[in-house]
């Protein structure tokens, strides 16, 4: 089955500067990867996500960006802001196929936005 | 408003004693809804797939006499924890995918706690 590494699993930055979250995954059939926020004892907030036929997606402060060669896919976040402070998970899933969107999920990045 | 409502939010239980939590997709149906489980600072763990009018399919590692998956219906899907014990505390949460959306939804969530 699949197989996603997240990391770092903690990133304290500055506000203002930047964030990036890596992820690697392992079944190469997978073909959808959305990046989710999560805050404490809430549902995942969907923040992004990108498919196999895109290299990158970017949307106001946040961008993903995917290798699909390397199976390697990232999460940028631009002039950061207290309020981006939560942890985030990435995942990978076979969209659509027969059992799709089984999410395998990262083990997630608490990201700290300090004042 | 909400698209997947899971109920009830939070639940104290016995040791012992089963409990059983409700997820409900409202205005699309659902023949495949998930259920994952996240321990504190933990990632997402999937433990079943819930299929309309099937047995569900559950992951390596989860008891299904333990924890009873019923999807009865398009749009509701039961996961009961049966004999609960302290260590089945967690938070649990189901998805449901939209494939006219082409959207997966979750669910907001359930706190288990067994004393």
């Amino acid at each position: 089955g699949e197989n996603v590494e997240q990391h770092p699993s903690t990133l304290s930055v500055q506000e203002g500067d930047s964030a990036v979250i890596k992820c690697t995954y392992s079944d190469s059939a997978s073909n959808y990867f959305p990046w989710y926020k999560q805050e404490l004892g809430k549902r995942p907030q969907l923040i992004i996500d990108i498919r196999s036929n895109v290299g990158e997606k970017k949307d106001q402060r946040i961008a993903v960006t995917l290798n699909k060669t390397a199976k390697h896919f990232s999460l940028h976040i631009t002039e950061t802001q207290p309020e981006d402070s939560a942890v985030y998970f990435c995942a990978a899933t076979t969209r659509y196929t027969g059992g799709g969107n089984k999410l395998t999920f990262g083990t997630g990045t608490q990201l700290k936005v300090e004042l | 408003g909400a698209v997947v409502s899971q109920h009830p939010s939070w639940v104290i239980c016995k040791s012992g004693t089963s409990v059983k939590i409700e997820c409900r997709s409202l205005d699309f149906q659902a023949t495949t809804m998930f259920w994952y489980r996240q321990f504190p600072k933990q990632s997402l763990m999937l433990m079943a797939t819930s299929n309309e009018g099937s047995k569900a399919t559950y992951e390596q590692g989860v008891e299904k006499d333990k924890f009873l998956i019923n999807h009865a219906s398009l749009t509701l899907s039961t996961l009961t924890v049966t004999s609960a014990h302290p260590e089945d505390s967690s938070f649990y949460i189901c998805s449901a995918p939209d494939s006219t959306r082409n959207t997966i939804y979750f669910g907001e969530g359930s706190w288990l706690t067994v004393v």
